[in-house]
């Protein structure tokens, strides 16, 4: 049981290029998160999915994409990168979308963008 | 709107007692998280809070208080491993588990 992975672990970007984030969870979660986490800032939610095949908006969902093909996978893509997109971002999951649901994060991915 | 505000730092004493703060004000409110965070690592589950008092998980207690919007984050018989971030963190309505977090206390604990 690996819980949350995330890949890659770190990436170094230029200004415009595109990349993909892939989350993928074996808790059987339906619900599942992406973050980006800066220093002085907490935590921010950049989309979202309540299930296979759905995704939403977050908080900070600007110059990002999301895709929900399969349960356990949620994939987080730049399609043009810019500095200020520079961050580690986290991807999360839930059982539900119970209040006290805990969230499982995965280590990270740091992204550093040029 | 939501505002959630931690100290930024604290450091205490090996087998010391220290307690974190937080104060919230959210619009609505279903529940209180306390994350740990290690540097350059995951945040991984503490506590949760959803009723006003203490709870008390070993060495950690979390306390509530819904109508003063603040929380804290008690921690006893301090090691050297406790040295990390804790991520305040409120649940509002919204459909899935909409968290909202503060910024973190980085404690440091020294010998």
């Amino acid at each position: 049981n690996a819980g949350v992975t995330q890949t890659p672990k770190f990436r170094v970007l230029k200004t415009g290029q595109s990349m993909t984030l892939l989350c993928a969870q074996d808790m059987n979660h339906e619900y599942m998160y992406w973050y980006r986490q800066d220093p002085g800032m907490g935590l921010r939610l950049i989309h979202y999915s309540v299930g296979e095949g759905t995704t939403a908006k977050g908080e900070v969902p600007d110059g990002y994409n999301v895709s929900r093909l399969k349960k356990q996978n949620f994939l987080l893509g730049l399609e043009s990168a810019a500095p200020s997109q520079t961050s580690v971002y986290f991807c999360a999951s839930s059982y539900s979308s119970g209040v006290q649901e805990t969230q499982y994060f995965g280590p990270g991915t740091r992204l550093l963008v040029l | 709107g939501q505002n959630i505000d931690q100290p930024t730092e604290m450091t205490a004493t090996e087998g010391a007692i220290v307690q974190i703060n937080c104060t919230y004000q959210t619009s609505g409110f279903n529940g209180l998280f306390w994350y740990q965070q290690h540097a350059g690592e995951a945040p991984t589950f503490l506590s949760y809070n959803v009723l006003d008092g203490l709870e008390e998980k070993g060495r950690f207690s979390s306390f509530l208080s819904r109508s003063k919007g603040y929380s804290y984050l008690l921690l006893k018989e301090l090691q050297m491993k406790d040295s990390a971030s804790y991520l305040c963190a409120v649940v509002s309505p919204g459909g899935y588990q909409k968290v909202t977090f503060g910024t973190g206390t980085k404690l440091q604990v020294i010998p």
